[in-house]
């Protein structure tokens, strides 16, 4: 059974750091990219981050570039994404995701619960 | 960027009822197209992939059509735990971007 468990999150001072993680189980992990979105209070869900599965192909959304740092260990099966610079606007619920495999046209087959972050002072 | 755009942005919907989501695209996003099901406190979940393909343990009542920058997510019968927020996602461009969300509410 595939399994996604964030952890990490907590509160936060504007413009400090926090690190989350993802420890993935149940599938082989080195085998496929892996996501971070979020969903800020009362917001949809919005893309983070991408990482392929060597860690050769890296993406960030716009409102996070330059901040974020999304990073894989695949010996430990862990997914990171180091969080600095953090603002008001980047209190969200976190979730880690699988992508699919190359039948899925990169939608994301497996998600985690989430972990929470809050920004403020 | 390419840009998502979902429409309705809610519905109110009877048990039973046939209910159509639509979502387009800023450019032609080919196959790589998806739909999830978003409960509050649950992780989302993956209904719909390539614009067409039913995730497996997803109800045959959801189908998704569709092709270039327009597309479609129907739930043919609307059952009492299809009552949630319904996104779609490309998988295009290195960017990923997802709609801005259909909530489906009871009337």
């Amino acid at each position: 059974e595939v399994q996604l468990v964030e952890s990490g999150g907590g509160l936060v001072q504007p413009g400090r750091s926090l690190r989350l993680f993802c420890a993935a189980s149940g599938f082989t992990f080195d085998d496929y990219a892996m996501h971070w979105v979020r969903q800020a209070p009362g917001k949809g869900l919005e893309w983070v981050s991408s990482i392929s599965w060597n860690s050769g192909d890296i993406g960030y959304a716009d409102s996070v570039k330059g901040r974020f740092t999304i990073s894989r260990d695949n010996a430990k099966n862990s997914l990171y994404l180091q969080m600095n610079s953090l603002r008001a606007e980047d209190t969200a619920f976190y979730y880690c995701a699988k992508q699919g495999g190359s039948g899925w046209y990169n939608a994301l087959d497996y998600w985690g619960q989430g972990t929470p972050v809050t920004v403020s002072s | 960027d390419i840009q998502m755009t979902q429409s309705p942005s809610s519905l109110s919907a009877s048990v039973g009822d046939r209910v159509t989501i639509t979502c387009r695209a800023s450019q032609t996003i080919s196959r790589y197209l998806s739909w999830y099901q978003h409960k509050p406190g649950k992780a989302p979940n993956l209904l719909i992939y390539a614009v067409s393909s039913l995730q497996s343990g997803v109800p045959s009542r959801f189908s998704g059509s569709g092709s270039g920058t327009d597309f479609t997510l129907t739930i043919s019968s609307l059952q009492p735990e299809d009552f949630a927020t319904y996104y779609c996602q490309q998988g295009y461009s290195a960017l990923r971007t997802f709609g801005q969300g259909t909530k489906v509410e009871i009337k």
